[in-house]
């Protein structure tokens, strides 16, 4: 069983709209979680960390997390080119690693 | 504010060498993970130091191994080089505190075994 799964992609939205990315995760105890943005050869980039459950949003970036469903979302708003990146999902807080999916590729269409 | 850094940036070695990658963290930060990126695939956690000690470690044979200085830097060392050890290395720094807490990456290196 993975213990951290993301819907596959690649995910293509047109620019102004909004792109929904999904993770689930198997340890119930998962404490923090994670988005992080990685360009095509660059490092992982930090965008958004949740603890709690519910919505939280910074800018045009919300993640929702859902610990009774083990899910976690992110949704960006009006989404532009420079979007186009993977997004990864990332797990923490039984051990101290974070565990990650594999990753969804999305792309914004101008 | 400097940023977690990384050295080398590329690597190209021959299976059956050794390497030795280096990792400053963020300022104010004393916890070191290392993590290994295949092409395609998520980070996958290697080990992470915190007080010069290998706090845990994830599914890596014992040629991956490492360090972390008085200065908090660290090195990654692996061994006997396999064609499979091409990746990107990376490193994250963090704060000490509770399990779960926010890991801020290098740039990375990127290691060609061939």
């Amino acid at each position: 069983q993975k213990e951290v799964e993301q819907n596959s992609g690649p995910l293509s939205v047109p620019e102004g709209a909004i792109a929904s990315l999904n993770c689930t995760y198997s340890d119930r105890g998962s404490q923090s979680f994670f988005w992080y943005r990685q360009y095509s050869g660059k490092s992982p980039e930090l965008i958004m960390f949740i603890y709690s459950n519910g919505d939280k949003e910074d800018g045009r970036f919300t993640a929702q997390l859902n610990k009774a469903s083990q899910y976690v979302s992110l949704l960006i708003r009006d989404s532009q080119p420079s979007d186009s990146a993977t997004y990864l999902c990332a797990v923490g807080g039984s051990n101290y690693k974070l565990t990650f999916g594999k990753g969804t590729l999305l792309t914004v269409n101008p | 504010d400097a940023g977690v850094t990384q050295s080398p940036t590329h690597l190209i070695k021959t299976r059956g060498q050794q390497v030795t990658l280096r990792c400053s963290p963020k300022s104010g930060h004393d916890t070191v993970s290392w993590y290994q990126q295949a092409l395609g695939q998520g980070p996958q956690f290697i080990f992470q130091y915190y007080e010069e000690e290998e706090r845990q470690r994830g599914n890596f044979p014992d040629r991956f191994s490492g360090h972390q200085f008085p200065n908090y830097s660290s090195e990654l060392n692996v061994n006997a080089l396999l064609l499979g050890d091409s990746a990107l290395y990376l490193c994250a720094s963090s704060r000490p505190g509770s399990k779960g807490e926010t890991q801020y990456f290098g740039p990375g290196t990127r290691l060609l075994v061939l």
